[in-house]
C-alpha cells in the first residue's frame, strides 16, 4: 500500500538558514507528490506538486522540491528561512494503486530569530 | 475568489451524542472531500463526492458517520453517536474536478473534542 514518511516530526533553523524537510514515500510506481502547507487555525494550502514533468518543482513561496525516483524521496527546501515560514508542513502522495491523496504525519517547522 | 468554508470552528460534545459539520465548497468545483486530521496524524480522507455521487467512501466508518451532497454543492457530515476517538479536526476541502493531480482547496475545519 502507498505510504508518505516524513522524517522529524519537529524541525528548527535559524532565520535566513536552509530549510530541508524530508519525505519519502513507497510505491512500486513513481507517484504524484504534493506538500502542503498549515499555518496555525487554517486550512491547507499547496505549496507545491510534482506531476511526473521535471524532476525540480517550484512552488509558492521561494520552496522547491525534487523527485528523486533512485531515492524514492521528495524533500522540501527553502535557501532562506524566514520567519513566516514557521507552520507545519505535510507531504503527501497519490497514484500507483491508490486514486486518493495519502498524507504524512506532517513535520512542525520553527523558525529562530 | 472565496474560498472554502467550514461551520461550526469549534465543537464541544459528549460522548454518545450527535453532530453534524457544514461545508460551502468554491464555486464551479464538483468535487469535494472529508477529511479526518488527527492530532499528530496527516488527513485521512473520509469520503469524495463527484457532483452529488460518492466517488469513494472507503474509509468512512458507516456506523456512525454518514455526509450527503444533496444539489451538488454543499455538504454536511454527521457522526451518531460520537465516540471519545472521534475527537479531531474534520477538513473538508474541494478541487475542480475528481482527478487526484486537481488541487485540493481546503478549509479552516472544524475542531472537534468529544467528552
Amino acid at each position: 500500500a502507498q505510504s508518505v514518511t516524513q522524517l522529524g516530526s519537529h524541525v528548527s533553523v535559524s532565520e535566513g538558514a536552509l530549510v530541508l524537510l524530508r519525505c519519502n514515500y513507497s510505491s512500486s510506481v513513481p507517484p504524484y507528490l504534493f506538500w502542503y502547507v498549515q499555518y496555525p487555525n487554517q486550512g491547507l494550502q499547496l505549496l507545491l506538486k510534482y506531476t511526473s514533468a521535471a524532476t525540480l518543482v517550484k512552488g509558492i513561496n521561494g520552496f522547491e522540491a525534487e523527485f528523486k525516483k533512485s531515492e524514492t524521496s521528495f524533500h522540501l527546501t527553502k535557501p532562506s528561512a524566514h520567519m513566516s515560514d514557521a507552520a507545519e508542513y505535510f507531504c503527501a502522495a497519490a497514484g500507483g494503486a491508490t486514486n486518493k491523496l495519502i498524507f504524512g504525519t506532517g513535520t512542525l517547522l520553527a523558525v529562530q530569530p | 475568489e472565496a474560498g472554502v468554508a467550514q461551520s461550526p470552528r469549534y465543537k464541544i460534545i459528549e460522548k454518545r451524542q450527535s453532530v453534524a459539520f457544514w461545508c460551502n465548497p468554491i464555486s464551479g468545483h464538483a468535487t469535494l472531500y472529508w477529511y479526518q486530521q488527527i492530532l499528530g496524524q496527516g488527513p485521512k480522507l473520509l469520503i469524495q463526492f463527484q457532483n452529488n455521487g460518492v466517488v469513494d467512501d472507503s474509509q468512512l466508518p458507516k456506523d456512525r458517520f454518514s455526509a450527503e451532497r444533496l444539489k451538488g454543492v454543499d455538504s454536511t457530515l454527521k457522526i451518531q453517536p460520537a465516540k471519545l476517538e472521534d475527537s479531531a479536526v474534520y477538513l473538508c476541502a474541494s478541487s475542480l474536478d475528481k482527478g487526484f493531480t486537481d488541487t485540493q482547496y481546503f478549509g479552516p475545519g472544524t475542531r472537534l473534542t468529544v467528552l
